[in-house]
């Protein structure tokens, strides 16, 4: 199956601070990739799909880019409401797999 | 409005059986893969399987496969997750999700809290 290394595990930024997030497959994905943000205690909402497709309704802060392997997920400009847990996730022939989580606070 | 409303949380023994359910409504349930997905406490998110209610074409993790039983009643828009003997490493919310393409989870259910202890 594929692995999803997604990094980094944490990281604490400033408000209006750019934030990268990355994510390597195992192997060759194409853009069967999606983004997701999780606030404590509530079920996970998507972002972005397909690599780089913003979801509707998503503030256009967050975008999405990448294909193949290697794969970023981007805040603009960090706000306060962000404060949460980011996973990717990819697809491939119906066995999906999500990475580890990256935790965003705010410094 | 799509809806996913699953049912409520759990206390259990190991060694017992359980079956969650996870209703769809505000869609055609038939025409849309269902999945499900484990989170531990204080853990990140691990995919369990899907389902395609349409026919119960079922796919699952191999992390899941044999630990789990992931079915579908379409005649009342409901699946379903299953445990045979369940273990304290059950343990966890278990989330529902509305998938469209195979992969890209649209809509949640609330999530089920299982709680396995002796």
């Amino acid at each position: 199956d594929i692995q999803m290394t997604q990094s980094p595990s944490s990281l604490s930024a400033s408000v209006g601070d750019r934030v990268t997030i990355t994510c390597q497959a195992s192997q060759d994905i194409s853009k069967d990739l999606n983004w997701y943000q999780q606030k404590p205690g509530k079920a996970p909402k998507l972002l972005i799909y397909d690599a780089s497709n913003l979801e509707t309704g998503v503030p256009s802060r967050f975008s999405g880019s990448g294909s193949g392997t290697d794969f970023t997920f981007t805040i603009s400009s960090l706000q306060p409401e962000d404060i949460a847990t980011y996973y990717c996730q990819q697809y491939n022939n119906l066995l999906l797999t999500f990475g580890g989580g990256t935790k965003v606070e705010i410094k | 409005e799509v809806q996913l409303v699953q049912s409520g949380a759990e206390v259990k023994k190991p060694g017992e059986s359980l079956k969650i359910s996870c209703k769809g409504s505000g869609y055609s349930f038939t025409t849309y893969w269902i999945g499900w997905v484990r989170q531990m406490p204080g853990k990140g998110l691990e995919w369990m399987g899907i389902i395609y209610p349409g026919d119960s074409d079922t796919r699952y993790s191999p992390s899941f496969q044999g630990q789990v039983t992931i079915s579908a009643d379409k005649s009342i828009s409901t699946a379903y997750l299953q445990w045979s003997s369940l273990k304290a490493s059950d343990t966890a919310m278990y989330y529902c999700a509305r998938a469209v393409a195979g992969g890209r989870f649209e809509y949640w259910g609330q999530g089920t809290l299982v709680t396995v202890s002796s």
